[in-house]
């Protein structure tokens, strides 16, 4: 079984769409987060949440809007998509909560392109 | 902006050579470092980490040393096979009470069978 999946695995939309991409793991950790990366392959953070609780939020425009309903999934929605926005969104995990130095588990990747 | 770098964006080796991956830092808050691996089309993958009172840790054909003199990690991956063509990157925690990693840009190493 898959630790981390993610659902699409490609989307391709239109400017001004809104769109959700969804995350499970069945890892059982507690902390899950979303990051982006370029098309140059840099990662970055977006966000993290602990036990659905929301611990990091970096600069992320209100667009994106995490959502974890439950310590299982996290998945992120994105309001008016800009063509700045097309990248490689990755979903991770980790098993230890706040201040862990556990390693982090990643999904397959979501390839968002926008027209 | 960001403190984690690498000194070759590219590495191109023969099979069956032993490859070297460079990773700078300048944190030096940083206790903990992760070395993943992305082939194509897929998520990282995390191949080994060392905690900053560490400096080597050995793995399955892979090695990771850490200089914190001058803020240096490096990934030895011995007898490179076709396999290990890939992109890898290096990732610091520099500590504090939310756990985040922050990763470097990346070298792509390909193997020449």
């Amino acid at each position: 079984d898959t630790a981390v999946s993610q659902t699409p695995k490609y989307l391709v939309t239109q400017m001004g769409n809104d769109k959700s991409i969804k995350c499970e793991q069945n890892l059982g950790h507690d902390t899950m987060y979303w990051y982006k990366q370029d098309s140059k392959k840099f990662l970055k953070i977006m966000f993290s949440y602990n036990n659905k609780e929301l611990i990091i939020n970096e600069t992320v425009p209100n667009r994106f809007s995490p959502k974890s309903p439950d310590k299982a999934h996290l998945n992120l929605h994105i309001n008016s998509l800009e063509l700045g926005d097309s990248a490689v969104y990755f979903c991770a995990c980790q098993e230890k909560g706040r201040g862990s130095r556990e390693t982090q588990y990643f999904g397959p990747g979501t390839r968002l392109l926008v027209l | 902006g960001e403190s984690v770098g690498l000194h070759l964006p590219t590495l191109s080796v023969q099979e069956g050579d032993n490859s070297i991956i460079n990773c700078a830092y300048s944190n030096s808050a940083s206790d903990y470092f992760i070395w993943y691996k992305q082939e194509s089309g897929k998520g990282p993958q995390f191949i080994i980490d060392i905690r900053s009172n560490m400096d080597k840790r050995q793995g399955q054909r892979v090695t990771v040393l850490l200089n914190k003199t001058v803020k240096h990690l490096s990934l030895q991956i011995a007898a490179t096979q076709p396999g290990d063509s890939a992109v890898y990157f290096c990732a610091e925690n520099r500590g504090g009470s939310n756990y985040k990693l922050t990763f470097g840009k990346g070298t792509l190493l390909t193997v020449n069978p």
